[in-house]
């Protein structure tokens, strides 16, 4: 079974473009996460959908936000791009919405924010 | 609020020797525990979980023991290796929260042959 995959692997962009990331879950697995990962804050979570309805959300600025598709593959967007975005974000997937269930990851897309 | 708090890296060892990072928790309710790994230039992957107190969970010759009572999940494994030098994140979930992940800080070990 394939693993979750994440589109692009790597992306540069300036200050104050947006930028569309992309991620496809493991088949079958209908809940999809999102976390962003720096240096200096570490791994913090960005939101969560489930069924195509966002369910849960972190504490990030509104330029920050994501859907996802009927097919369960999920996008998130940020708008109006800050060197501060600069940073792995990192999508997960997972079955059901569960304390028990285990989230697996896919390897990321690396952002540079110039 | 929920939280988790592992030790500071970086952590070197030579190979064959214990290894112990330790993590505890604070959280409301009854979380769920994980020990993922990252290795450099990947992604995260599930090292082992536990669901309840006194559970063991363990994988690759690692294992963490969900201790309630110290409200801790610290990671062990008795030989390591070169090939486990990667960080190692302590994490945990919440039936309030269910598909979010509240990670520790991330422990960096190096292991010298």
């Amino acid at each position: 079974k394939a693993g979750v995959t994440q589109t692009p692997r790597y992306l540069i962009k300036t200050r104050g473009q947006q930028v569309t990331l992309s991620c496809s879950p493991i088949s079958g697995h209908r809940s999809v996460s999102w976390y962003q990962q720096t240096p200096g804050q570490g791994l913090q979570f960005l939101f969560e959908y489930f069924s195509e309805t966002q369910r849960n959300k972190g504490n990030f600025p509104g330029r920050f936000s994501g859907r996802q598709f009927s097919n369960s593959r999920s996008e998130m967007n940020v708008s109006t791009l800050e060197l501060g975005d600069s940073a792995l974000y990192l999508c997960a997937s997972a079955i059901l919405r569960d304390r028990s269930e285990t989230q697996y990851f896919g390897p990321g897309t690396r952002l540079l924010v110039l | 609020g929920n939280s988790v708090t592992q030790m500071e890296g970086p952590v070197t060892l030579s190979e064959e020797a214990f290894l112990t990072i330790n993590c505890t928790y604070t959280a409301t309710g009854y979380p769920s525990l994980f020990w993922y790994v990252q290795y450099p230039g990947e992604g995260l992957q599930l090292l082992l979980k536990a669901t309840k107190a006194d559970d063991k969970g363990s994988n690759k010759g690692f294992e963490a023991t969900y201790r309630k009572e110290t409200t801790s999940f610290h990671l062990e494994k008795g030989s390591v290796q070169v090939s486990d030098s990667a960080v190692y994140f302590c994490a945990l979930k919440t039936d309030s929260s269910a598909s979010k992940i509240i990670f520790g800080s991330g422990t960096r070990l190096s292991i010298r042959p």
